[in-house]
């Protein structure tokens, strides 16, 4: 089955404490990316990757890090959260065919920084 | 810079009335305009795309067409049901340095009853 998975789910933690969401898809998209979902926000990009080893900030990138080392996989690293990151979190990817861009959508992850 | 503006929520209707949520956009560009769901508890999926002026998206029912003169991007649908409740997001996804990038609007939360 054709999908992007998230890990974990769920995930309370605290102040300071380095974290890593990971997020794999299986459909050989070169396009990967990193919202944050907030009541009356809708979404906001953190960062994108266009290919391995390419990667670029998008709206909301500070206090965030990637890395794509593998076409496959785009973990999203807080090296030291903080409560203002408490939201929920969507990885997605993409085919990037010039004409559409049409992205599909993890299940996301619910983080709370207490 | 780019932006997405959809009405706000939440609309509540009965089953089988007519729905429309309003979207307009803002671009500089020439962008592709997308209308997303999002069922509670899960990530968000692709309703229906429209690429160029005067398409017409439509899929499950839902319809919505690119109008370039009056920028907007109205999902319509004639006959709702309790399954519909979700809440509906905007988009438009337009060519950027080093990729394409994404504009959401807030979001509309729609709850139909029996």
């Amino acid at each position: 089955e054709a999908q992007v998975t998230q890990n974990p789910r769920y995930l309370i933690t605290v102040t300071g404490k380095k974290l890593t969401v990971t997020c794999s898809q299986n459909m050989n998209h070169e396009y990967m990316s990193w919202y944050r979902q907030d009541p009356g926000l809708g979404l906001r990009q953190i960062y994108y990757s266009m290919n391995v080893e390419v990667t670029d900030k998008g709206d909301v990138p500070e206090g965030y890090k990637v890395s794509r080392k593998e076409k496959r996989n785009f973990p999203l690293i807080l090296e030291s959260p903080s409560p203002n990151q408490t939201s929920l979190y969507f990885c997605a990817s993409s085919p990037y065919d010039s004409y559409s861009y049409e992205q599909y959508f993890g299940p996301g992850t619910r983080l709370t920084v207490t | 810079g780019d932006s997405v503006t959809q009405m706000e929520g939440p609309v509540t209707l009965s089953e089988e009335a007519f729905l429309t949520i309003n979207c307009t956009y803002t671009a500089t560009g020439y962008p592709s305009l997308f209308w997303y769901v999002q069922y509670p508890g899960e990530g968000l999926q692709l309703l229906l795309k429209a690429t160029k002026a005067d398409d017409k998206g439509s899929n499950k029912g839902f319809e919505a067409t690119y109008r370039k003169e009056t920028t907007s991007f109205h999902l319509e649908k004639g006959s709702v049901q309790v399954s519909d409740s979700a809440v509906y997001f905007c988009a438009l996804s337009d060519r950027d340095t080093g990729g394409f990038k994404t504009i959401f609007g807030a979001g509309t939360r729609l709850f139909v009853k029996a």
